[in-house]
């Protein structure tokens, strides 16, 4: 079976473009979580979907930053403009039902290089 | 709140030496307990879970046991390999359906 698939691997560009990175989540998976990793703040929590609708984007850092989920089987996270601090890696990851017993898998994550 | 407290890193061991990383946590409820692994340029892998108190997860030679008593689900492994090499992150799922990364532990295994 496909895992969580992530698009670009690798992203470079400069400050002020914007950035879209996408997200196919594991079929049949009902929620769906972005996340950003830095090594100065680890693994941080963006926003997370249930069955498409965002329930929770407390973390996603400023008005710059906007994720959508159109359909079940996809999902972007968008930076405009971008900014240097943005640079990190930014996982995707899908987890199947409500319950807390089921774990979360992750996507290859996408890294992002604003410079 | 609900939060995962981890072993400050970098572990550094020689192979076949016995592994332990610490992990604590705090929550509301019941909530389930994970570690996961994350190599070199590649997402996280759930390594193992445990679901409820006693509970014991294991894989690849690694256990972790759920301990309700002393809020702990710590990391071992009785004999590391090279391969093992990699950052383990301990985490929590609560019945709010949130997840807790603890801030990850990074482990070298010299030959």
């Amino acid at each position: 079976d496909a895992g969580v698939i992530q698009s670009p691997r690798h992203e470079v560009t400069e400050m002020g473009q914007e950035v879209t990175l996408r997200c196919k989540p594991i079929s049949g998976h009902d929620y769906l979580f972005w996340y950003r990793q830095t090594m100065m703040r680890g693994l941080e929590l963006l926003i997370y979907f249930n069955n498409n609708v965002p329930i929770d984007d407390s973390g996603m850092p400023e008005d710059r930053f906007s994720a959508k989920m159109p359909n079940a089987s996809f999902s972007t996270l968008k930076i405009q403009p971008s900014e240097p601090r943005d640079s990190a890696v930014y996982f995707c990851a899908s987890s199947p039902f409500y319950s807390r017993a089921g774990e979360l898998f992750f996507g290859e994550g996408s890294r992002l290089t604003v410079l | 709140g609900d939060s995962v407290t981890q072993m400050e890193g970098p572990v550094t061991l020689s192979e076949e030496a016995f592994l332990t990383i610490n992990c604590t946590y705090t929550a509301t409820g019941y909530p389930s307990l994970f570690w996961y692994v994350q190599y070199p340029g590649e997402g996280l892998q759930l390594l193992l879970k445990a679901t409820k108190a006693d509970d014991k997860g294991s894989n690849k030679g690694f256990e972790a046991t759920y301990r309700k008593e002393t809020t702990s689900f710590h990391l071992e492994k009785g004999s590391v390999q090279v391969s093992d090499s990699a950052v383990y992150f301990c985490a929590l799922r609560t019945g709010g359906n949130q997840f807790y990364f603890g801030t990850g532990t990074s482990l070298t295994v010299i030959p």
